[in-house]
């Protein structure tokens, strides 16, 4: 199975600040790497896919970098509707694999 | 308009089988690369992925669950059954079924699409 690993688990920010979260796969998953948005009680929604392709409709402040092992998503200037806990995702190979998420709090 | 949802029992008891429905609409699941997928989030915990059901009818499982899941499509009513046996409190969590395709052989789409999720609490 191919291991994600996201980092922080728990990252404080403020309205307005540059966010980055990181995501360790254990092996290669190319470009087959999605970033989701969940918030409470809400089913998750997708933001980036292949890695740094935006999904439609997701606001341009949301970007995702890298390929192989090590990703990035980042948010440019986090917005009041951002407090939420982002999960990556490999889809290059079953079984599927989710990061243990990464809550963004208000500071 | 794609859309799914989700139905089956709110509680189990321990040792019971599981049975959940995904019924969808805005695509099909008798043509295409596109099909359901079965992802669940135990209370406060990170999303799990447990089965899903492309193309044709290529299935995959859980391998830590693969011996419990069965995963099933009805194409005529536009349903995907996910049935899971002797269940425990463990399996207590919102079941989510969503949108999946298959890109390649061993690659797949991003999954695009959520139901609501569904809570299920196993409890004697």
């Amino acid at each position: 199975d191919i291991q994600m690993t996201q980092s922080p688990s728990s990252l404080p920010a403020s309205v307005g600040d540059r966010v980055t979260i990181t995501c360790r796969a254990s092996q290669t998953v190319s470009i087959f790497l999605n970033w989701y948005q969940q918030k409470p009680g809400k089913a998750p929604n997708l933001l980036i896919h292949t890695a740094s392709s935006l999904q439609s409709g997701v606001p341009s402040r949301f970007s995702g970098s890298g390929s192989g092992t090590d990703f990035t998503l980042t948010i440019s200037s986090l917005q009041p509707e951002d407090f939420a806990t982002y999960y990556c995702q490999q889809s290059y190979s079953t079984p599927l694999t989710f990061g243990q998420g990464t809550k963004v709090e208000i500071k | 308009q794609v859309t799914l949802k989700e139905s089956g029992p709110a509680v189990v008891k321990p040792t019971e089988t599981l049975t959940l429905t995904c019924t969808v609409s805005g695509f099909s699941l008798s043509s295409g690369r596109m099909g359901v997928t079965w992802i669940r989030q135990p209370p406060g915990k990170a999303l799990e992925w447990l089965a899903h059901i492309v193309m044709d009818d290529a299935k995959s499982y859980s391998p830590s669950l693969k011996n419990r899941l069965t995963i099933s499509k009805d194409t005529s009513r536009s349903q995907v059954v996910l049935t899971m046996t002797n269940v425990d409190p463990v399996d207590t969590a919102t079941y989510y079924c969503a949108r999946i395709g298959s890109h390649t052989i061993t690659t797949y789409t991003p999954i695009d699409f959520w139901g609501q999720g569904t809570l299920v609490t196993v409890s004697s």
